[in-house]
């Protein structure tokens, strides 16, 4: 019955590294987002998947960002390369039903920091 | 692409007060508006939305109003208390284009200071 839980909490990357985050939905949620998160920012949407199927993918800002949900459940955006402007929290939040069209619950994030 | 304005970006009422939230959106096509709360390092969490179908809803001392022909809606909080403090988050639905997805396009957040 828990919500979404995100992992790990906090990242900490040197530039150039490449950093993976997960997120674990709400059971039998259909609909997976992504957003990125600036300080002091409304969640920017970066992809969306519907089950295992990444059915938008316009937000992601850059090639060296990658999304997965292989299964249709647990997902991971990977980022590659990273650098200072990618430092952000990104959450991901999961609904019921197809299209995100209904609530969607958020997770509590993770904050990367790139030094 | 659908732009969500928030206004004001920090308010500062006193406990007992009303407080009001302001959004306003370009796409008229948009046809849901939900409002989250974000505690400071917490998750966003929903605290009332409204389709376009509806002019008004309410939820305790929660309300929320939509102009669908001046496309803004608004966050009305009465009898503020402390734990009302947090930012506030509009969002509007951008419908489906090809995808089928509808991404939330989020306002900038308003900063509310309820003061004891």
């Amino acid at each position: 019955g828990a919500g979404v839980s995100q992992s790990p909490r906090y990242k900490v990357a040197k530039r150039g590294q490449d950093v993976a985050l997960r997120c674990d939905p709400i059971s039998g949620h259909v609909s997976l987002f992504w957003y990125q998160q600036a300080l002091g920012q409304g969640p920017e949407f970066l992809t969306y998947f519907q089950n295992e199927a990444q059915l938008d993918k316009s937000g992601l800002p850059s090639d060296r960002f990658f999304a997965e949900r292989p299964e249709g459940s647990v997902s991971t955006l990977k980022i590659q390369r990273t650098q200072q402007e990618d430092s952000a929290v990104y959450l991901c939040a999961s609904s019921y039903g197809q299209g995100g069209s209904g609530e969607q619950y958020f997770g509590p994030g993770t904050r990367l920091t790139v030094t | 692409g659908e732009n969500v304005e928030q206004h004001p970006s920090t308010l500062s009422v006193q406990e007992g007060d009303s407080a009001v939230i302001k959004c306003t959106y370009s796409d008229s096509a948009s046809n849901y508006f939900p409002w989250y709360k974000q505690e400071l390092g917490k998750r966003p969490q929903l605290i009332i939305d409204i389709r376009s179908n509806v002019g008004e809803k309410k939820d305790q001392r929660i309300a929320v109003t939509l102009n669908k022909t001046a496309k803004h809606f608004s966050l009305h909080i009465t009898e503020t208390q402390p734990e009302d403090s947090a930012v506030y988050f509009c969002a509007a639905t951008h419908p489906p284009l090809t995808s089928g997805t509808y991404k939330y396009i989020f306002g900038t957040g308003t900063r509310l200071k309820v003061l004891a």
